[in-house]
Formats: structure tokens, C-alpha cells, sequence
């Protein structure tokens, strides 16, 4: 169990760039979760799939942003056309679809846009 | 919409026990309590969960009132390391999905 994996951890753009975070969750989770999370605050939900199904979609989740689970196993989340505001820790999480169904987050993906 | 509260910071001595509150009125008969830590720049952390038993693992216990209405985490003898925002947070615990839903956390200085 090498727990949920997020990749870049950091990454700085230029405003108006395209940037894309990777999330490899625990082997054999099919529930992945992403979250945003700005200085102070507590972690927002923005998305969740069960398996390759994206199930549920946050107001906080803009036509900017895209995720996708194509095989049902990493993740990945698009934010197109960045901009200041999208400064924050990107959090992905994982759990099984059962009853031992706790919550595990990586260790976030740092984005500063300037 | 936490459902939810907590003190927004606590402090604590090295060494002494971090006792942390949180009152979860509004909790219903199939949702859990869950801690979560978050120490700066990473991840939330899992803690512990429970229903309405006391719980203990290697990182902390879980003390849940009777009527469910409240719950504290006991950090039996903070460090530094313990130094983060925790978090309590209630949610189902099987029956489907449910995501979690953060507030802001109590920030645990622990001082030495």
C-alpha cells in the first residue's frame, strides 16, 4: 500500500496556461475524490468518481475544469486557461465502495499562477 | 456546510494531553465521526473514526458523548509533530457514496 499519489506537487504557470495534475489512488480504490483547498481554509469538494464514472460535480468545478478516470484507476484534472484565482492545493483522495470506506488523501498538488 | 464546529485554535504543552472538541448537534443514526490532521503543506491525515463506542488506536482516542452530540479527540502525550489543523468531520459510513465535507478545523499549537 504506497497510498494515494499526486503528481506534480508543485507547479507554477503563467496565467492564460493549460495545466494538468495526475492522481494514482490506493491500489484497488474505486472511489477517487478530488479537492481544493486555498490558504485557511478547510479542503472543498470539486469531484468524484466511482470507477471510471464521474458521479458528482461541484459548482466550484468551472467549464474550466475537467477531470477525467478513463480506466477506472489514475486520474486526471485539467484546468485550461488558468488564472490567479485557481491558486490553491489540489487534493485527490481515495476509498474502497465498501463498508471499510475511510477517506485517504495524497498529499496534494501545489498550483501558484502568475 | 459542516456540519460540524469547532475552536478555531487550541494550544497545548509537550508532552500533556490535547484534548480537542467538537459538537456534531445535528449528527444522524448512521453517520460516523471522523478526525482528520492536517499539518502545513500536506495532505489531510485519517485519525480515527467511531459511531457511539469510545475508540483507540495507535494515534489517538475517540471519546463520543451518549447522545452523540459531541465527541473529543485525546492526543495522550503531544509532540511537535502533533502541531496541524484537525479536523472532525460526520458522515455515513457505509450505505453509498458521501463525500466529506471539511469546516475549518481546530489549529493545535503544541507548544514546548
Amino acid at each position: 500500500d504506497t497510498g494515494v499519489s499526486q503528481n506534480p506537487r508543485h507547479k507554477i504557470t503563467k496565467r492564460g496556461q493549460n495545466v494538468t495534475f495526475r492522481c494514482d489512488p490506493i491500489s484497488e480504490h474505486n472511489r477517487l475524490y478530488w479537492y481544493r483547498q486555498t490558504l485557511g481554509q478547510g479542503p472543498e469538494f470539486l469531484t468524484y468518481f466511482q470507477n471510471e464514472a464521474q458521479l458528482e460535480k461541484s459548482r466550484l468545478l468551472s467549464d474550466r475544469f475537467s477531470a477525467e478516470r478513463p480506466k477506472g484507476s489514475f486520474s486526471t484534472l485539467e484546468i485550461q486557461r488558468t488564472e490567479q484565482g485557481d491558486s490553491a492545493m489540489y487534493l485527490c483522495a481515495s476509498s474502497l465502495d465498501s463498508v471499510l470506506n475511510t477517506i485517504y488523501f495524497g498529499e496534494g498538488s501545489w498550483l501558484t499562477v502568475v | 456546510d459542516a456540519k460540524t464546529t469547532q475552536p478555531p485554535s487550541m494550544d497545548c504543552a509537550e508532552g500533556r494531553a490535547a484534548n480537542l472538541p467538537c459538537n456534531h448537534s445535528t449528527i444522524s443514526g448512521n453517520e460516523y465521526v471522523y478526525w482528520y490532521r492536517q499539518i502545513h503543506s500536506q495532505g489531510p491525515q485519517y485519525i480515527i473514526h467511531g459511531l457511539k463506542n469510545n475508540e483507540t488506536n495507535e494515534m489517538a482516542s475517540l471519546i463520543i458523548t451518549e447522545d452523540r452530540k459531541s465527541s473529543t479527540l485525546i492526543l495522550p502525550h503531544a509532540t511537535l509533530r502533533d502541531t496541524a489543523v484537525y479536523y472532525c468531520i460526520v458522515r455515513p459510513h457505509s450505505g453509498g457514496y458521501q463525500k466529506v465535507t471539511f469546516g475549518i478545523g481546530t489549529k493545535l499549537q503544541v507548544i514546548p
